[in-house]
């Protein structure tokens, strides 16, 4: 199986600030066939199911805030929210998709400071 | 716009089973799969498989080979998740999600949630 590790577990940021979370997988999901990182993130308020951020590492799903990016490749991705708002507190995921079973990191906690 | 609605909230004791529906609405049923990922009480989340609605095939997660079967009405939009021989560590939210057999591995469009509890 594909372990995917989050860090930190958890944040603290200001608003208006950069909030970052990092992924890492314990294997590539890049699929050289068609250059494509198999990975998406998703946020979860309480209460509520996930809600899909990202696909295919970097691509922003429609109608998700443009302050939210994702970047890296192979084995190391970043989730960045270039400027915190008080509606982003949630948990985010991470999750691979190249190979099953599916599998998502552990969670990262993020909260206003 | 695509639903998916699920069933509601199950208490069942060990050693019992629980299906979980899942209709669906606002898209055509067969051209999607549907996914199950469960979320134990302030745990992160598990897939435990998918099943294609064009021809039913399955993918389940090895720990929950022999114990969870996943199925499709097509004439219903409905997508159901068996799981037998329910453990208290089964307790759990489950969630039934929008997948695109063969072109995309992320879930795009999720249920409300189904709370299962399980306990003597």
């Amino acid at each position: 199986d594909i372990v995917m590790t989050q860090s930190p577990d958890s944040l603290a940021v200001s608003l208006g600030e950069r909030a970052t979370i990092n992924c890492k997988s314990s294997q590539s999901v890049l699929y050289s066939s068609n250059n494509k990182n198999y990975l998406g993130w998703y946020q979860q308020k309480p209460g509520q199911p996930p809600k899909l951020l990202i696909y295919w590492a970097s691509i922003r799903e429609s109608g998700v805030p443009d302050r939210f990016s994702g970047s890296g490749s192979g084995t190391d991705f970043t989730l960045t929210i270039s400027s915190l708002q008080a509606e982003d507190v949630a948990v985010y995921y991470c999750q691979q998709y190249y190979d099953t079973p599916i599998t998502f990191g552990q969670g990262t906690r993020l909260e206003i400071k | 716009q695509v639903h998916l609605v699920q069933s509601g909230v199950e208490v069942k004791k060990p050693g019992a089973s629980v299906k979980v529906s899942c209709k669906t609405s606002g898209y055509t049923f067969f051209n999607y799969g549907i996914t199950w990922v469960r979320q134990a009480p302030g745990q992160g989340l598990e897939w435990m498989g998918w099943i294609s609605g064009y021809n039913g095939n399955t993918n389940y997660a090895q720990k929950l080979q022999g114990r969870v079967t996943m199925t499709t009405d097509t004439s219903s939009s409905t997508a159901d998740m068996e799981l037998r021989n329910l453990r208290s560590d089964d307790t759990a939210v489950y969630y039934c999600a929008t997948y695109l057999p063969g072109v995309q591995g992320w879930f795009d469009t999720w249920g409300q949630g189904t709370l299962v509890t399980v306990s003597s």
